[in-house]
């Protein structure tokens, strides 16, 4: 089985602009959850899709929003980059809420 | 509040010795405990869950109503050990898993 995909690896954003992540979980998966990955706060949850509603929501801002696709694909975007948005986003799979997930290598995102 | 505690950000041990990385949690109900590793240049995975009561790689974690931990302990620390851990805890609030903020152990030859 091919493991949790995401794309692209690195992107460099200026202030200001907006970016989309994407992810492509394991064959199966219905639920993807993304994370925030910084050295100061560690994993912070951003969100979980499962079946192509949001299911679940941490605490970030709107300027944060995903979705996710029929083939169980998703995508996250980031308006309006800050700085403070810079940080390795991981993206994980699977089969059901709360069990194993299994984790993309994640997109390191710098904002300059 | 739901929250996971690491209380060491790193924990250097040399080769051969026992090695234990503290998780203390803070949950109502009946939490399901995980340990996730992360090996240099790798992604993030599932190293065990208490649920399965199993050894990986020689580690072993019990949970601990109690004393409310999840400490994760293997008696022979071994070079390719040395990686970030994280003890994860879910569900949440938020039906998520909650996250520490992570341990770096370094095995030294």
């Amino acid at each position: 089985k091919a493991g949790v995909t995401q794309t692209p690896r690195y992107l460099i954003k200026t202030r200001g602009q907006q970016v989309t992540l994407s992810c492509s979980p394991i064959s199966g998966h219905r639920s993807v959850s993304w994370y925030q990955q910084t050295p100061g706060q560690g994993l912070q949850f951003l969100f979980e899709y499962f079946s192509e509603t949001q299911r679940n929501k941490g605490n970030f801002p709107g300027r944060f929003s995903g979705r996710q696709f029929s083939n169980s694909r998703s995508e996250m975007n980031v308006s309006t980059l800050e700085l403070g948005d810079s940080a390795l986003y991981l993206c994980a799979s699977s089969d059901q809420s709360n069990t194993e997930a299994f984790f993309g290598q994640g997109t390191r995102l710098t904002v300059v | 509040a739901q929250r996971v505690t690491q209380p060491e950000k790193l924990l250097s041990v040399f080769k051969g010795a026992p090695v234990e990385l503290k998780c203390n949690y803070s949950y109502s109900g009946s939490p399901e405990l995980f340990w996730y590793v992360q090996y240099s240049r790798q992604r993030l995975q599932l190293l065990l869950r208490h649920i399965s009561r199993e050894s990986i790689k020689g580690f072993t974690a019990d949970l601990n109503k109690g004393e409310t931990s999840f400490h994760l302990k293997k008696p022979f620390a071994q070079e390719e050990d040395s990686a970030m851990y994280y003890c994860a805890l879910g569900p949440g609030s938020q039906g998520n898993l909650i996250f520490g903020k992570g341990t770096k152990l370094s095995v030294k030859p």
